[in-house]
């Protein structure tokens, strides 16, 4: 079975900290994504990569970062949390359309 | 960019009742996945429809490949309390290499 994990469920942070949140997949998948679901808007892609050292920006980058430095981890970066990241982000691999997704970080920022 | 309309977007039932819900597009889409999430945990792929008219099952789940290309079903049946959850479905489209398109998702809720 495809496995992917997050590096934490639960996590509350102060305005203008730096947060990384961090997701590791098991089989050797190319693709990477990250995303935000939040009540009435759905899930919405952040960041995708689809190679070691290789990131596409998707629909809502602004304030996010990411690095993927080995094939099996990627990395989400917030730079100066805001109260408007407060959400639920999921990481998700793929190898080519299926998309397998992590439990998901849920991220209070206060 | 595109759409996926996903209806109906809420549904409470009583256990041991079918479920019907679809998504459409205006656009066409090579590949149909859905999903089922449940509370506080991340989606769970249930089905990945590759073909148009394409009829798959996955236990209680039946979901279709729309003959058009845009559209897809998912049906349940004789829903168990268990079966409550977000489903949502998923399209590939031809430009769009790996990325997928998301619909807003059917909230299922199921009276024991």
């Amino acid at each position: 079975d495809v496995k992917v994990t997050q590096s934490s469920r639960y996590l509350v942070k102060r305005t203008g900290e730096k947060v990384f949140l961090e997701c590791v997949q098991d089989m050797d998948h190319e693709n990477m994504f990250w995303y935000r679901q939040d009540p009435g808007l759905g899930l919405r892609l952040i960041y995708f990569s689809y190679d070691v050292k290789m990131k596409e920006k998707g629909d809502i980058p602004e304030g996010y970062s990411v690095s993927r430095e080995k094939k099996e981890r990627f990395s989400l970066i917030l730079e100066s949390a805001s109260t408007n990241q407060t959400s639920m982000y999921l990481c998700a691999s793929s190898d080519h359309y299926e998309q397998y997704f992590g439990p998901g970080t849920r991220l209070t920022v206060t | 960019g595109q759409q996926l309309n996903q209806s109906p977007q809420s549904m409470f039932i009583q256990e041991g009742e079918d479920v019907s819900m679809n998504c459409t597009s205006s656009s066409i889409f090579n590949t149909w996945l859905w999903y089922k999430q449940d509370p506080g945990e991340g989606p769970v792929l249930l089905i990945a429809l590759y073909k148009a008219g394409e009829l798959t099952s996955n236990g209680r789940l039946t979901a279709q490949f729309g003959i058009t290309r845009k559209d897809s079903f998912l049906n349940i049946s004789a829903s168990i309390p268990s079966d409550v959850g977000i489903y949502f479905c998923a399209g590939q489209s031809p430009n769009a290499g790996n990325m997928l398109t998301f619909g807003g998702g059917t909230r299922l809720m199921v009276k024991p």
